[in-house]
């Protein structure tokens, strides 16, 4: 079976110190996989996609980057993270089109 | 045109009450998906729909894709506790890529 493993559960970091999150799929290959932002517990809101290695597409211009540097590793990265980077952050997955997305447990961002 | 309106944002009901939301979009589209989100955890799949009029239960929860393809609704019959949490409606775009609703905050008190 698939799963999806996010980590950390939580983070607090202080405003322009460097972040990096990983996501990892295992049991498929080739998965779509996709970091999307929560704040305030309400709207989802999608920051990166990727359909395979080195394939990046941002949605939002933030002060964030996405790499993909192996199948099923998904990282989130900042150089300086800021204050309006404090948020609910989550990965997800899925097959392809059709089949909704798996979502990780989320990493809770603070940036103190 | 992306854009999808869920309503209500919050509800608070009392334990055994049959609970309604739905989603609305100017777009029509080919696919509904609900989620919950328990709190601290990510959104998990509910039910999904693929066409239009598709009416489809899992348990105490039926969701149904509107005949204009343009909205959905969600029905949870005698809540219960357990039902707390937020609830979004998504669609899927291009590339596989999910948009979803503001969500709805429901509270259910024993």
């Amino acid at each position: 079976s698939q799963t999806i493993h996010q980590w950390p559960a939580t983070l607090v970091q202080p405003v322009g110190s460097p972040l990096s999150l990983e996501c990892t799929v295992e049991g498929t290959s080739n998965p779509n996989l996709y970091w999307y932002r929560q704040a305030a517990g309400r709207g989802l809101q999608l920051l990166f996609y990727s359909v395979g290695i080195g394939q990046i597409s941002s949605e939002v211009p933030q002060n964030l980057s996405a790499s993909r540097p192996q199948d099923r590793q998904f990282i989130l990265s900042s150089k300086k993270l800021l204050l309006s980077d404090s948020g609910f952050y989550l990965c997800a997955w899925n097959p392809g089109q059709g089949y909704g997305y798996t979502f990780g447990s989320g990493t809770r961002l603070t940036v103190v | 045109g992306q854009q999808l309106n869920q309503s209500p944002q919050s509800m608070f009901i009392q334990e055994g009450e049959d609970v309604s939301m739905n989603c609305t979009s100017s777009s029509i589209f080919n696919t509904w998906l609900w989620y919950k989100q328990d709190p601290g955890e990510g959104p998990v799949l509910l039910i999904a729909l693929y066409k239009a009029g598709e009416l489809t239960s899992n348990g105490r929860l039926t969701a149904q894709f509107g005949i204009t393809r343009k909205d959905s609704f969600l029905n949870i019959s005698a809540s219960i506790p357990s039902d707390v949490g937020i609830y979004f409606c998504a669609r899927e775009t291009s590339g596989s890529r999910l948009t979803f609703g503001e969500g709805t905050q429901l509270t259910v008190n024993p």
